[in-house]
């Protein structure tokens, strides 16, 4: 199973919105609504900000938003904030019953 | 709420074997709740889905490493284990062990939602 693809680098200054694609295959992205995506900080594990698509777990900022469009998924940061400069990582589960993690975005506010 | 605490060797000779524990505290392993996995990141490098297990024994492996990689759980001792073998400088990473997919009588959920602070590993002679 190939890593999902996903731009190495997005920025903002404080406020704006960005957003992060996350490109998979019909096999894992395009086949489920079983996309996740991460934050990490430096030296910090992974936390999840959105799963199965476009839901929040309770306590993440209603200003990260989810979507998907065939292969291909979407991670939103609205009213950008400095907090938020991290690494971002979508996953997706998989046909074959396993999951695939994305190549990671570097997030940086401006 | 359940927490996660990775423990092993913190330095592994090339061509052995490298093995990790994962305790499980503030829940039963064996609730059925979730799978229990693992997940990797060489330094300055992106995420590895390793494998997961479930209660009943059931494995899922990342086919890059299937070969290599043997994942099991002890419900005595509340933990779950990985074990990759013939390892080299390429398996050095900080390795966390995750909750994997929360089964549900109606759903599951697929995502990684409690993980291990990460213990890092380096393979060197």
């Amino acid at each position: 199973q190939s890593a999902l693809t996903q731009p190495a680098s997005v920025s903002g200054s404080p406020g704006q919105s960005i957003t992060i694609s996350c490109t998979g295959t019909s096999s894992d992205v395009g086949g489920y609504n079983y996309v996740s995506w991460y934050q990490q900080h430096p030296g910090k594990a992974p936390k999840v900000m959105i799963y199965d698509v476009t839901k929040r777990p309770s306590g993440v900022s209603n200003r990260f938003s989810g979507s998907k469009s065939g292969n291909t998924a979407s991670l939103t940061i609205s009213g950008l904030q400095a907090e938020d400069e991290a690494d971002y990582y979508c996953s997706s589960h998989t046909s074959s019953g396993t999951y695939v993690f994305g190549t990671g975005t570097k997030v940086t506010v401006l | 709420q359940v927490q996660l605490q990775e423990s092993g060797p913190g330095l592994v000779r090339p061509s052995q074997t490298l093995s990790l524990t994962c305790t499980v505290s503030g829940g039963s392993i064996s609730s059925g709740s979730y799978y229990w996995g693992w997940i990797r990141q060489p330094a300055g490098k992106g995420l590895e889905w390793i494998g997961r297990i479930y209660t009943s024994g059931n494995t899922n492996y990342n086919p890059s490493l299937k070969s290599r990689v043997t994942i099991s759980v002890d419900t005595s001792k509340n933990q779950f284990s990985l074990k990759l073998s013939s390892v080299t400088a390429a398996d050095t990473a900080v390795y966390y062990c995750a909750t994997d997919t929360h089964v549900t009588e109606y759903y599951n959920y697929y995502y990684m939602d409690v993980w291990g602070k990460g213990t890092t590993v380096t393979v060197s002679s």
